[in-house]
């Protein structure tokens, strides 16, 4: 079956840089949008960015533009997401999902379980 | 920029209620809206896409309606597995999703 695992996440300083990555199995990856949405503590849903299909075209949350990188190595089956210059705001459980089709611009389904980033001195 | 507005942002039925949740977006959207349910310590998942299209497995108790700017979920017989968030996500653009409705049990 279709599965998304995290991985990456951690405790970093406000400044700092953290690479999460999402290993995807059980559907042609390389055909898909792929995205990344994250949930602060106590706060509801946040979509960050989003990869089409060949990884050449992404999209970004005003939030994070110019400090996430979204990308894909799609012989891998692996997503990333590059973080840098991490904010406490940026705290948050960062979960990938799988766009339904390949335009990035449709519900996701299936999700991750997710990776906690923690930014804190 | 479009917004959506969920609301309650938290409510509390007994068992066996009709419940609705309400999504409002700041503009039209068509029918480009999901449900997603996040229950504690679980994988989100989603419920319903297209406004109103129940997706494969999710029980018939679950249903959604609305067209252009007013969406509505609603669960007919409100059971305790049902205690989670809920959230509506347009997807006319970017994914955007709504604040949340928090459902629990009276």
């Amino acid at each position: 079956q279709v599965q998304l695992v995290e991985s990456g996440g951690g405790v970093v300083q406000p400044g700092g840089s953290l690479r999460l990555s999402c290993a995807a199995s059980g559907f042609t990856f390389s055909s898909y949008a792929m995205h990344w949405v994250r949930q602060a503590p106590g706060r509801g849903l946040e979509w960050v960015a989003c990869t089409l299909h060949e990884g050449t075209n992404t999209f970004y949350a005003d939030s994070v533009k110019g400090r996430f990188t979204i990308s894909r190595d799609n012989s891998k089956n692996t997503l990333y997401l590059q973080m840098n210059n991490l904010r406490a705001d940026d705290t948050a459980l960062y979960h990938c999902a799988k766009d339904r089709y390949g335009s990035g611009m449709n519900w996701l389904d299936p999700w991750g379980q997710g990776t906690l980033v923690t930014v804190s001195s | 920029d479009i917004q959506m507005t969920q609301s309650p942002s938290s409510l509390s039925a007994s068992v066996g209620d009709r419940v609705t949740i309400t999504c409002r977006a700041s503009q039209g959207i068509s029918n480009y809206l999901a449900w997603y349910q996040l229950r504690p310590g679980k994988v989100p998942k989603v419920l319903i896409s297209g406004a109103s299209t129940l997706q494969s497995g999710v029980p018939s108790r679950f249903s959604g309606s609305g067209s252009g700017t007013h969406f509505t979920l609603t669960i007919s017989s409100l059971q305790p597995e049902d205690v989670a968030t809920y959230y509506c996500q347009t997807y006319n653009s970017a994914p955007l999703f709504g604040g949340g409705t928090k459902v629990a049990i009276k």
